[in-house]
């Protein structure tokens, strides 16, 4: 069966550049998926068909993928930010699988 | 505003079945494709079933697969999940969640709050 993997947890400054990577094998060929949650709270979407923000979700959100990784950046992260997120793939063979989810920490 | 409610979560025993509901409103219902994603207790998401708009495409996770049925009455606006031969790894936080077009059940842009499914 298909894998994602992402760091347990990741650690940023205020103000700073924070990247979340998702690994499995080619999925540039895939569509990534971002979402965000917070304790006690349903999961947001923040990136789509790799790189896409919905309406709502703030610029300092963006996404890449490419090769085996998929990428969340958070730049100028705030306190907000600080939450789960989870990566998640697609495509007609895999159907949809999630990452194992990285803590964001914001020191 | 757009939001999807889901109920019918309780407590069973190994064995049992169960139906769940998703209501949808604030958008039309029969032009976007839905899923289910649960949550075991502090563990990750992990996505159980998926339908398209029509409910004509139904795709669900090997875990659950010949166990579990997802289906969709675009009359009344509500999404289900018929659940059979439960197992306590099956315990978990069931979200509905609805897919941003007609086909794409996997990019899930509106959640509901959960209900909460315990096998015991």
């Amino acid at each position: 069966s298909y894998e994602l993997t992402q760091p347990p947890s990741v650690s940023v400054s205020p103000g700073q550049i924070a990247s979340i990577t998702c690994s499995g094998d080619k999925l540039g060929n895939k569509y990534a998926c971002w979402y965000q949650q917070k304790p006690g709270q349903s999961p947001v979407l923040v990136i789509y068909q790799d790189n896409k923000r919905p309406s709502g979700i703030p610029e300092r959100f963006s996404g890449s993928n490419s090769g085996n990784t998929a990428t969340l950046t958070i730049s100028g992260t705030q306190a907000m930010d600080e939450a789960d997120y989870y990566c998640q793939a697609w495509d007609s063979s895999t159907a949809v699988v999630f990452g194992g989810g990285t803590k964001l920490t914001v020191l | 505003e757009v939001q999807v409610l889901e109920s019918g979560g309780g407590w069973l025993q190994p064995g049992g079945s169960l139906r769940l509901s998703c209501a949808g409103s604030g958008f039309s219902f029969s032009n976007y494709a839905m899923s289910w994603v649960r949550q075991a207790p502090g563990k990750g998401l992990e996505w159980v079933s998926g339908t398209t708009g029509s409910g004509g495409n139904t795709y669900y996770a090997d875990s659950v697969k010949g166990r579990f049925t997802i289906s969709r009455d675009n009359s009344k606006n509500t999404l289900y999940l018929h659940m059979n031969n439960l197992r306590a790894d099956d315990t978990a936080v069931y979200y509905c969640a609805k897919g941003i077009g007609r086909d794409d059940y996997y990019s899930m842009d509106v959640w509901g709050k959960g209900t909460t499914v315990i096998v015991s």
